[in-house]
């Protein structure tokens, strides 16, 4: 089974500031198989990005992603109140897999 | 609009079977480009993905939950099921129903909006 790993854990940042959330595989991913979520209190995940770049329908372009093999990344450019939540990151290999989590919060 | 929708008994005692089915509404399921997925988050925990069926029936569960999960499909009724055998406390979690992407990419992008089930005496 691949293991992700999100980076920080917890990023305490102001709105208006860049984000740089970080997704470590335990073994090589491929690029079409991985994904971000958000996911605020009370709600379900919504899909933010899958094959680690690409953004899905209505995501503002703040959100982008990259990264290949092991390492990826979600950045979100300039924070807006409505940003501040918990992401996942997403793979598919032999199996399928979430990473914990990192949550944005308000500084 | 996709729209999916669980529902089920929010508690179930401890060695009993979890029953849990999604209507799905505003799509066929059917229709062939996507698969149909059970994912689950113990309360302020992380996503665990439990499984995934194809309309034609074809399974892929997650390795740790295999031997107690069966998932089906009805298509005359737009739904899927989920069924969880043995459940312990550590089942307890909001249990969601998605949509699946796959191939060529693998993601979810409609989700129900979630129902919480307490395994609990």
């Amino acid at each position: 089974e691949i293991v992700l790993t999100q980076s920080p854990g917890t990023l305490s940042l102001s709105p208006g500031e860049r984000a740089t959330l970080s997704c470590r595989a335990s073994q090589s991913v491929s690029s079409s198989y991985l994904a971000w979520y958000q996911q605020k209190p009370g709600q379900a995940p919504r899909l933010l990005i899958y094959g680690a770049s690409s953004r899905a329908t209505g995501i503002p372009d703040r959100f982008s992603g990259s990264g290949s093999g092991t390492d990826f990344t979600l950045t979100i450019s300039r924070l807006e109140p409505e940003d501040f939540a918990v992401y996942y990151c997403q793979q598919y290999g032999s199996s399928l897999t979430f990473g914990p989590g990192t949550k944005v919060d308000i500084k | 609009q996709v729209q999916l929708q669980e529902s089920g008994p929010g508690l179930v005692k401890p060695s009993q079977t979890l029953s849990l089915t999604c209507t799905v509404s505003g799509g066929s399921i059917s229709s062939g480009d996507y698969y149909w997925s059970w994912i689950r988050q113990p309360p302020g925990k992380g996503l665990e993905w439990i499984g995934y069926i194809y309309y034609s029936g074809s399974t892929y569960y997650n390795p740790s939950l295999k031997s107690r999960v069966t998932i089906s499909v009805d298509t005359s009724k737009n739904q899927f099921s989920l069924k969880l055998s043995s459940v312990t406390a550590a089942d307890t979690a909001v249990y969601y129903c998605a949509r699946a992407r796959w191939p060529p990419f693998n993601y979810f992008d409609y989700w129900g909006q979630g129902t919480l089930v307490t395994v609990s005496s």
